[in-house]
């Protein structure tokens, strides 16, 4: 069986600031890694994902994390948040090879950026 | 190109009823999947289909059924509702699985 743990259920950051998200993982097979964002009443976005390659993924809103499988983490960092930063954050797993693709979800970071 | 299309947004059912949730996936995606979000439990698999078939189904009670038609859209019904059913149903459409899934807005149950 697969997890996926968050360590911070909410994070405080004041805007302009550097913020990071910590996600570990568990699971006995290799694995495919995702962070989704979801604001207010809205439904997940896929913010990056590592497939294979490189080790450190980045997206198009200044978003970037680092597979570390020594240490099984996918840790979220953004380098000055800004206000509409303000959302949950959800780290999620497929396991690789499994030949069904589900989702295994961490519970969750709540972003709270403060002006 | 359009995205996950989830119908309807919100719904409110009453006790013992039963509900029908749709889901049409991005256009070319055959791979769709539901998850059910609750403040307590969080994100939840219920079930994952590809070209009609499900591939796998999460620990759910039996009242908790899907279905996939043969242009890759989702239905998912839920009988004799209880209170607990109450929940954000979020469907998810991809093109292999493994790549990333893409969400739709979501149907916001309420069951009183």
């Amino acid at each position: 069986a697969q997890s996926v743990t968050q360590l911070d259920s909410q994070v405080p950051v004041f805007e302009e600031a550097p913020v990071e998200l910590r996600c570990n993982y568990s699971s006995s097979v290799s694995v495919y890694l995702f962070w989704y964002v979801q604001y207010p009443n809205q439904g997940l976005q896929l913010l990056l994902k590592y497939l294979s390659g490189s080790t450190l993924v980045e997206s198009i809103n200044g978003f970037e994390a680092e597979f570390n499988k020594s240490q099984t983490s996918f840790h979220l960092r953004k380098p000055s948040v800004h206000i509409s930063d303000t959302a949950e954050y959800f780290c999620a797993l497929i396991p690789q090879g499994a030949g069904s693709y589900q989702l295994t979800f961490g519970k969750g970071t709540k972003l709270s950026v403060i002006p | 190109k359009a995205g996950v299309t989830q119908t309807p947004r919100y719904l409110i059912k009453t006790r013992g009823q039963q509900v029908t949730l749709s889901c049409s996936p991005i256009s070319g995606h055959r791979s769709v999947s539901w998850y059910q979000q609750t403040p307590g439990q969080g994100l939840q698999f219920l079930f994952e289909y590809f070209s009609e078939t499900q591939r796998n189904k999460g620990n759910f009670p039996g009242r908790f059924s899907g279905r996939q038609f043969s242009n890759s859209r989702s239905e998912m019904n839920v009988s004799t509702l209880e209170l607990g059913d109450s929940a954000l149903y979020l469907c998810a459409s991809s093109l292999q699985g493994w790549d990333g899934y893409t969400f739709g807005s979501g149907t916001r149950l309420t069951v009183v």
